[in-house]
């Protein structure tokens, strides 16, 4: 099962407006990090929220964390096409995990100019 | 991305021949992780390494084996191909055991036919 889930799986938006995509998961965790996806590219670390932290700012990226409900979110502000990519929640789990981040299965995101 | 390489970018293999992936960083990260990319299931951990010589399996360690003789080099090894490895890998390197972010390479398609 996932760790993190990420919901909607598909988000299609104009140029200029907001995006917001939501992320679930199961256990108790260290952190919680967004990374964005470009078609065949790698994935690029956007922002890192710790577990005893409950909202994070990063230019036009918002990101907050419940961590009794566990979820997050991430808000892109006045979004641009350039914004067009896949994103993915990932999770540290709580422990010795060494790092390990379980990722969910993405959103992607479309920004039509 | 700089710092971290992965190599080959491409690769088609023939069922049941052993392959071997690299990936070289220059970021003297001590945590190397090797993920594979498939539709509907995201990232999935195969195997991370925390130190030379040192490495562990993740979720998906069936059928692979690792190397890390030196800090720079982790490599992944297929030890005989089959059809249900064809997918994109990735390898990722972080800072430390609290993972400040991923920094991911580009990736290897490969393909077993």
């Amino acid at each position: 099962s996932q760790q993190g889930e990420e919901d909607p799986q598909a988000l299609s938006i104009q140029e200029g407006e907001n995006a917001t995509m939501n992320c679930s998961y199961k256990t108790s965790i260290n952190n919680l990090q967004w990374y964005r996806q470009n078609s065949g590219r790698g994935l690029v670390h956007l922002i890192l929220i710790r577990s005893n932290e409950r909202e994070k700012h990063s230019g036009r990226l918002r990101v907050t964390l419940d961590t009794s409900k566990k979820s997050s979110s991430l808000l892109i502000t006045a979004s641009r096409a350039a914004d067009t990519a896949s994103y993915f929640c990932a999770t540290e789990r709580g422990g010795t995990s060494y790092g390990k981040l379980t990722f969910g299965q993405g959103t992607i995101l479309t920004v039509h100019p | 991305d700089a710092g971290i390489t992965q190599s080959p970018r491409h690769k088609v293999t023939e069922t049941g021949t052993p392959v071997t992936l690299r990936c070289h960083q220059t970021e003297n990260h001590r945590y190397m992780y090797w993920y594979r990319q498939d539709p509907g299931h995201g990232l999935r951990l195969i195997h991370y390494s925390y130190g030379v010589k040192d490495t562990d399996k993740g979720e998906v360690s069936d059928g692979y084996s690792v190397s890390r003789s030196k800090t720079e080099d982790f490599l992944l090894t297929l030890e005989s191909a089959t059809s249900s490895q064809t997918s994109v890998y990735f390898c990722a390197i972080s800072q430390d055991r609290r993972s400040y972010g991923y920094t991911f390479g580009s990736g290897t398609r490969l393909t077993v036919v």
